[in-house]
């Protein structure tokens, strides 16, 4: 079956700029997680989204938001980009029960602020 | 929230040895993850852990979930180059009556295996 899909893989925005990125969970998963990977920080919760609703939200400011669509497809996007907000950005999706079983990421979009 | 500690940060061994990370929580985990990340790639799970003392194998990996629930270790046996990666550890931080979670990871160990 059709793994985690985000697009796109790579890309360089301006600082100040938005962006949005996007999320395809493997069919039948309902819910989407969204993490930002960064050498120093390692890997960091931004939120996680199960039947188009936020139910868990990290430590991100308010310019980090994402939504989620009634297919289960999630969209994360990021205004007034910072130099800071360059990072790989991943998502995971997983049936959304009580269980981390299937818990799968996708391969990221690496995206860099200049 | 919830922290792992993940050690060590690195480790350079030669191809065939033996491998030992594990990671430590302040807090008790009821399950424990070991993920393996590629360059350019997103973690992929290797094991999982539900039970406290539980000892898992897959291939050459084996990892065990510390009887505290606030460890746990992942050995790699015979290394080989495609091992290198980093490896992560990962909780899940239970809200909501159980069926909330977000994952906490470690901060991984960067494994190099020289041919």
């Amino acid at each position: 079956k059709a793994g985690v899909t985000q697009t796109p893989r790579y890309l360089i925005k301006t600082r100040g700029q938005q962006v949005t990125l996007s999320c395809s969970p493997i069919s039948g998963h309902r819910s989407v997680s969204w993490y930002q990977q960064t050498p120093g920080q390692g890997l960091q919760f931004l939120f996680e989204y199960f039947s188009e609703t936020q139910r868990n939200k990290g430590n991100f400011p308010g310019r980090f938001s994402g939504r989620q669509f009634s297919n289960s497809r999630s969209e994360m996007n990021v205004s007034t980009l910072e130099l800071g907000d360059s990072a790989l950005y991943l998502c995971a999706s997983s049936l959304g029960g009580g269980s981390v079983y299937g818990y799968t990421f996708g391969s990221g979009t690496r995206l860099t602020v200049v | 929230g919830q922290q792992l500690n993940q050690s060590p940060q690195s480790m350079f061994i030669q191809e065939g040895e033996d491998v030992s990370m594990n990671c430590t929580s302040s807090s008790i985990f009821n399950t424990w993850l070991w993920y393996k990340q590629d360059p350019g790639e997103g973690p992929v799970l290797l094991i999982a852990l539900y039970k406290a003392g539980e000892l898992t194998s897959n291939g050459r990996l084996t990892a065990q979930f510390g009887i505290t629930r606030k460890d746990s270790f992942l050995n790699i046996s015979a290394s080989i180059p495609s091992d290198v990666g980093i490896y992560f550890c990962a909780g899940p931080e239970v809200r909501g009556g159980g069926s909330n979670y977000k994952l906490t990871f470690g901060k991984g160990t960067l494994l190099t295996v020289n041919p």
